[in-house]
């Protein structure tokens, strides 16, 4: 398996412009988590999806925010519309069931909102 | 829901040399501990993890200890070497009703290991 594959890599937009961020989890993996990585706040977690349902969106900063996940092998994170204070790099994971799976991390994508 | 600190935010050590860096949760209900490793650039990656019903760990120069009264746990690292600089991240989880756990990360501890 390839890993949790992201895209894309990098995203630089403009302030109001709308942003899509894409993830492919592993598959057999039920859970899938998006998150967030800036340097003041370190890593946060935003949503997170157990066989394609959102099961917590509270760390979701803003209805600006908005995740889907129509498969089990896809999600979105949209940004809508996207402010300069939106810019980090957001992360998609995904594990196995159970309280103690390891999360796979893909490789990130490194947006910048000007 | 679940509170994780981390400390140091940086730490700086000479090749050879030990580093430990440490975490306190504030839920006594939380069984499980992983440390991620993140390099440059690159993304997070699980290089141990520890679950409550033991109090120590180890993995080659790695290990992990887990004190559950006091309710932290620390990372040691031994003979320390310069591709071990990165950035390090506890997690603890948030215990939820529907019986699965979502990891709270700490704030990242930075790791610099000097030749």
């Amino acid at each position: 398996d390839a890993g949790v594959i992201q895209s894309p890599r990098h995203e630089v937009t403009e302030m109001g412009q709308e942003v899509t961020l894409r993830c492919k989890p592993i598959s057999g993996h039920d859970y899938l988590f998006w998150y967030r990585q800036t340097m003041m706040r370190g890593l946060e977690l935003l949503i997170y999806f157990n066989n394609n349902v959102p099961i917590d969106d509270s760390g979701m900063p803003e209805d600006r925010f908005s995740a889907k996940m129509p498969n089990a092998s896809f999600s979105t994170l949209k940004i809508q519309p996207s402010e300069p204070r939106d810019s980090a790099v957001y992360f998609c994971a995904s594990s196995l069931p159970g309280q103690r799976s390891e999360a796979f991390f893909g490789q990130g994508t490194r947006l910048t909102v000007v | 829901g679940e509170n994780v600190e981390q400390h140091p935010s940086t730490l700086s050590v000479q090749e050879g040399d030990s580093a430990v860096i440490k975490c306190t949760y504030s839920d006594s209900a939380s069984n499980y501990f992983p440390w991620y490793k993140q390099e440059l650039g690159k993304r997070p990656q699980l290089i141990i993890d520890i679950r409550s019903n033991v109090g120590e760990k180890k993995d080659q120069r790695i290990a992990v200890t887990l004190n559950k009264t006091a309710k932290h746990f620390s990372l040691h690292i031994t003979e320390t070497q310069p591709e071990d600089s990165a950035v390090y991240f506890c997690a603890a989880p948030t215990p939820i009703n529907t019986g699965f756990q979502k990891l709270v990360f700490g704030t990242g501890t930075r790791l610099l290991v000097s030749p």
